[in-house]
């Protein structure tokens, strides 16, 4: 089963401020089947990026996704108010398909 | 604009059964893929199987094989996950999520049925 591990696991941050979220593999991707999710309190996680640096439909640019093998980041260019939770990765490379542990980003 | 709506909160005591439904609308429900995921407090989310627009199930086999049960009923547009023998460690919110396409992501996801398994 592929591991995900997701640094930090909590970002502290002002709005208007750059994310950067990385999600490393425990095995190396033939292909970037690596998706992002964001979750807010009590919701249902949104799918944010697929492919690992294809925008879902109606996602901000402000959400891009970047990385290849076992190297994946999100980033955010300028944190809006609404940006504030937790984001997770997730691969469909390998079955069983497997998320990361989240990381948080919060109001600093 | 897609609705996965499930069913709601349950209690459940340890070794009893629990079934959570999923009601899809406004898109053809037996075009696309329908997974179950759980979300546990300190584990994370768990990929727990899939239904294909066939309607083959398929059930991540190492952990849950022999304990959850999938099915569907194409006249109501509902998907179903039933888990047996509830543990403790099976205290989770269940989604529902769909699959665009067959690709194993999810695009859409119902809002989450909280199961609680206590004595």
């Amino acid at each position: 089963e592929t591991v995900l591990t997701q640094s930090p696991g909590t970002l502290s941050l002002s709005p208007g401020e750059r994310a950067t979220l990385s999600c490393r593999a425990s095995q190396s991707f033939s292909s970037s089947y690596l998706a992002w999710y964001q979750q807010r309190p009590g919701q249902a996680p949104r799918l944010l990026i697929y492919g690992a640096s294809s925008r879902a439909t109606g996602i901000p640019d402000r959400f891009s996704g970047s990385g290849s093998g076992t190297d994946f980041t999100l980033t955010i260019s300028r944190l809006e108010p609404e940006d504030f939770a937790v984001y997770y990765c997730q691969q469909y490379e390998s079955s069983p398909w497997t998320f990361g542990q989240g990381t948080k980003v919060e109001i600093k | 604009q897609v609705h996965l709506v499930q069913s709601g909160a349950e209690v459940k005591k340890p070794g009893a059964s629990v079934k959570v439904s999923c009601k899809a609308s406004e898109y053809t429900f037996t075009t696309y893929y329908l997974h179950w995921v759980r979300q546990a407090p300190g584990r994370g989310f768990e990929w727990m199987g899939i239904i294909y627009p066939s309607g083959e199930i398929r059930i991540h086999a190492q952990k849950f094989q022999g304990r959850v049960t999938m099915s569907r009923d194409t006249s109501t547009s509902t998907v179903y996950v039933e888990v047996s023998s509830l543990r403790s460690d099976d205290t989770a919110v269940y989604y529902c999520a769909r699959d665009l396409g067959g690709w194993n992501f999810f695009d859409y996801w119902g809002q989450g049925t909280l199961v609680t398994v206590s004595s």
